[in-house]
C-alpha cells in the first residue's frame, strides 16, 4: 500500500527566505506526482505535475523535483512571500490507476 | 462558471436527514472524483467515475451514494450519516485516457469543497 509522508508538518519562515518542502513515497511504481496548495477551508489548487519520466518542473518561483527510484520529491519555493502561506500537499498517482494518494501536508507560514 | 464548482459550500445536517452534494466541472473532462478530508488525516479518495462509469469505490460505507448522470456532473447522496462523517468533501476532475494504464494521466483539478457538519 502506497504511503506518502511530508516533512516538515509545519514550517514558519520570514519573508524572502528560500525554502524546501519534502515528500517521500514508499512505492516507486508511480505515473506522476502532483503538488497542491490548500488555503484554510478551501479546495486544492494544483501547482505542479511531474510525470514519472521527468526530473523536475518549474512554475515561477516554484520548482519541484522528482527522484522516483528513491521515492522522493521536493518543492522549492524561492523568495517566499506572505501570500505563500498555506498548506502544501503532495500526491502520487499509481501506475495504471486513477487513485491519488496524498500526504498530510506541510503547513507553511511566511511572516512579513 | 469556470473550473470545478461545488454546492452547497456549507451543510449542517442531522443524522436522520437525507441531503445531496453537487459537483459540476466546466473543463470538458471525462473523469470525476469524490474525496473526503478530515481533520489531521490525509485526503482520502472515495469514488472515481470515468466516462460516467464508477471505476473505483474505496470501501466507502453505503450511507454515501454517488451518482454521475453525465461526465460534467457528480452527486454524493447522503443519508443516516454519523458525526464522524463531518469533514470537507472535495470533488475533482481530470482528462484521463480511455484505457486506464496506457499513457499518462493528466492532473486533477479540485473544487472548493463542501464543509459538512453532522449533528
Amino acid at each position: 500500500k502506497q504511503e506518502v509522508t511530508q516533512i516538515p508538518a509545519a514550517l514558519s519562515v520570514p519573508e524572502g527566505e528560500n525554502l524546501v518542502l519534502n515528500c517521500s513515497f514508499t512505492d516507486s511504481a508511480i505515473y506522476n506526482l502532483q503538488w497542491f496548495r490548500q488555503d484554510p477551508g478551501k479546495g486544492l489548487t494544483s501547482l505542479l505535475l511531474i510525470q514519472s519520466s521527468q526530473r523536475e518542473q518549474t512554475s515561477g518561483r516554484l520548482n519541484a523535483s522528482l527522484d522516483k527510484s528513491s521515492g522522493r520529491s521536493t518543492l522549492y519555493i524561492a523568495a517566499s512571500q506572505p501570500g505563500d502561506s498555506a498548506t502544501y500537499l503532495c500526491a502520487v498517482r499509481r501506475a495504471g490507476y486513477s487513485t491519488l494518494t496524498f500526504g498530510k501536508g506541510t503547513m507553511l507560514l511566511v511572516s512579513p | 462558471e469556470t473550473g470545478v464548482t461545488q454546492t452547497p459550500r456549507h451543510l449542517v445536517m442531522g443524522m436522520t436527514n437525507k441531503k445531496s452534494l453537487k459537483c459540476e466541472q466546466h473543463l470538458g473532462h471525462n473523469a470525476m472524483y469524490w474525496y473526503k478530508q478530515s481533520a489531521k488525516k490525509p485526503l482520502e479518495l472515495m469514488f472515481v467515475y470515468n466516462f460516467k462509469e464508477q471505476t473505483e469505490n474505496n470501501s466507502v460505507p453505503s450511507r454515501f451514494s454517488p451518482e454521475c448522470p453525465n461526465s460534467s456532473h457528480l452527486f454524493l447522496h447522503l443519508h443516516t450519516l454519523q458525526p464522524e462523517d463531518s469533514a470537507l468533501y472535495l470533488c475533482a476532475s481530470s482528462q484521463d485516457p480511455v484505457n486506464s494504464g496506457q499513457g499518462y494521466h493528466n492532473e486533477q483539478f479540485f473544487g472548493p469543497g463542501t464543509r459538512l457538519t453532522v449533528l
